[in-house]
């Protein structure tokens, strides 16, 4: 029992390129949660997916795009990276949608130049 | 003004000392109280949460909510080495988009032995 699971751990990107991050759950947890970490600002919601097929825009969405491929996996996409866009992210899922039970994993580190 | 308000520390103490966490908020709607740890290059993990008002004790961890305040605390007792860590509070309402969580900044925590 993996948990939650993000590959890539790191990442580096020239700005104007485009990356997927890549995120599964082995939990059968319904709703899945992207979050951005920045120094000084905590973690902030980006996109998430109260259950399969549905998808909805958190604090931060603009320049990202997000799929839930299915059950156990929920994709961020950057169409065009900018340095602003330099962060941890984190993905996180819960059974359901109440706030106490969300899982997160274990991050992956982007660096855009 | 954020949402959500956390002393950034960094908060060093010797092992053994009681330690006290503390986070502010604005929002009256916040019904769920959480509280993450967060060891270096790793994603939070969930330590405690609160529904409404109250104490809660888990071993050496009691987190406090005072709705009438809007102030929350966490309480260490007996701090070991292994506690250090960043500790972040969060925080949600009930309904809808309400349910999403709001994170502080977090605080730096370092246990000397």
């Amino acid at each position: 029992n993996a948990g939650v699971t993000q590959t890539p751990k790191f990442q580096v990107l020239k700005t104007g390129q485009s990356m997927t991050l890549q995120c599964a759950q082995d939990m059968n947890h319904n709703s899945m949660y992207w979050y951005r970490q920045d120094p000084g600002m905590g973690l902030r919601l980006i996109y998430y997916s109260a259950s399969e097929g549905t998808t909805d825009k958190g604090e931060v969405p603009n320049g990202y795009n997000v799929s839930r491929l299915n059950k156990r996996e929920f994709s961020l996409r950057l169409e065009s990276a900018a340095p602003s866009q330099t962060s941890v992210y984190f993905c996180a899922s819960s059974r359901d949608s109440r706030p106490d039970t969300q899982y997160f994993g274990p991050g992956t580190r982007l660096t855009v130049l | 003004q954020k949402e959500v308000e956390q002393d950034p520390g960094p908060l060093s103490v010797p092992e053994g000392a009681i330690v006290s966490l503390n986070c502010t908020y604005s929002n009256s709607a916040f019904q769920y109280f959480m509280w993450y740890r967060q060891y270096s290059r790793k994603g939070p993990e969930l330590l405690m949460y609160t529904y409404s008002s109250g104490n809660k004790e888990d071993g050496r961890f009691t987190a406090q909510v005072d709705k009438s305040s809007k102030y929350i605390s966490l309480f260490i007792r007996d701090s070991q080495p292994s506690d250090s860590a960043t500790y972040l509070c969060a925080m949600s309402g009930t309904s809808g988009s309400a349910r999403q969580l709001t994170f502080g900044s977090g605080t730096q925590l370092t246990v000397l032995p």
